[in-house]
């Protein structure tokens, strides 16, 4: 099993562009999530998605969009960057049952010029 | 909407003594969770906190969850440096998760 998958590993972006972070995760969970975890801070919620057809908003979604056509897949799409997003994004998955435990996907470093 | 608190913040000790970090959380919490981060590296799952009064043991730590208190501790037993890393933990409430800022702990020789 590969577990959590996240492309690409670094991006950087000029102010106003667009871009999809890929998560994918061969575990067939139902919960899939993003975070974003900036300098000295802990993870914060963006969205999350409790099965394919499912989003919901976390405590910063704004301007962030989310989809989740298929159980494996979870991408984020940053509409028009700013440079206040750039930070490392991180997605988890896992099972809504039973103990729940968290996989963390390795991340990736998006810097906005 | 739910906050999780922990503290110390930082915390530098020496090999072989003990500590405890404090998690405290606001409102209920479906789960409690305790991660691990090493520096430039993703979050590791340590333990997943169901019930009051569960309690979880790895090696040199234990988890605890007191529901009534809204409190779960991670207590690190005989530290040694390899437990250096920055640990957090999180609650959710209704699958919306909420971390903790973390608490970066260095272990001296």
């Amino acid at each position: 099993n590969a577990g959590v998958t996240q492309t690409p590993k670094f991006q950087v972006l000029k102010t106003g562009q667009s871009m999809t972070l890929q998560c994918a995760q061969d575990m067939n969970h139902e919960y899939m999530s993003w975070y974003r975890q900036d300098p000295g801070m802990g993870l914060r919620l963006i969205h999350y998605s409790v099965g394919a057809g499912i989003t919901d908003q976390g405590e910063v979604p704004n301007g962030y969009n989310v989809s989740r056509s298929t159980t494996e897949d979870f991408p984020l799409r940053l509409l028009s960057a700013a440079p206040s997003q750039t930070s490392v994004y991180f997605c988890a998955s896992s099972s809504l049952g039973g103990a729940g435990e968290q996989f963390f996907g390795p991340g990736t470093r998006l810097t906005v010029l | 909407e739910l906050k999780v608190e922990q503290n110390p913040l930082f915390l530098s000790m020496q090999e072989g003594k003990n500590y405890t970090i404090y998690c405290n959380y606001s409102t209920t919490s479906d789960r409690l969770y305790w991660y691990r981060q090493d520096p430039g590296k993703s979050l590791e799952s340590l333990f997943v906190l169901l019930s009051n009064g569960a309690v979880k043991q790895e090696g040199r730590l234990m988890a605890s969850l007191d529901t009534k208190a809204r409190l779960s501790t991670l207590h690190i037993t005989a530290a040694v440096h390899d437990l250096s890393a920055t640990y957090f933990c999180a609650g959710d409430n209704n699958n919306d998760m909420r971390f903790g800022a973390g608490t970066r702990l260095t272990v001296k020789p």
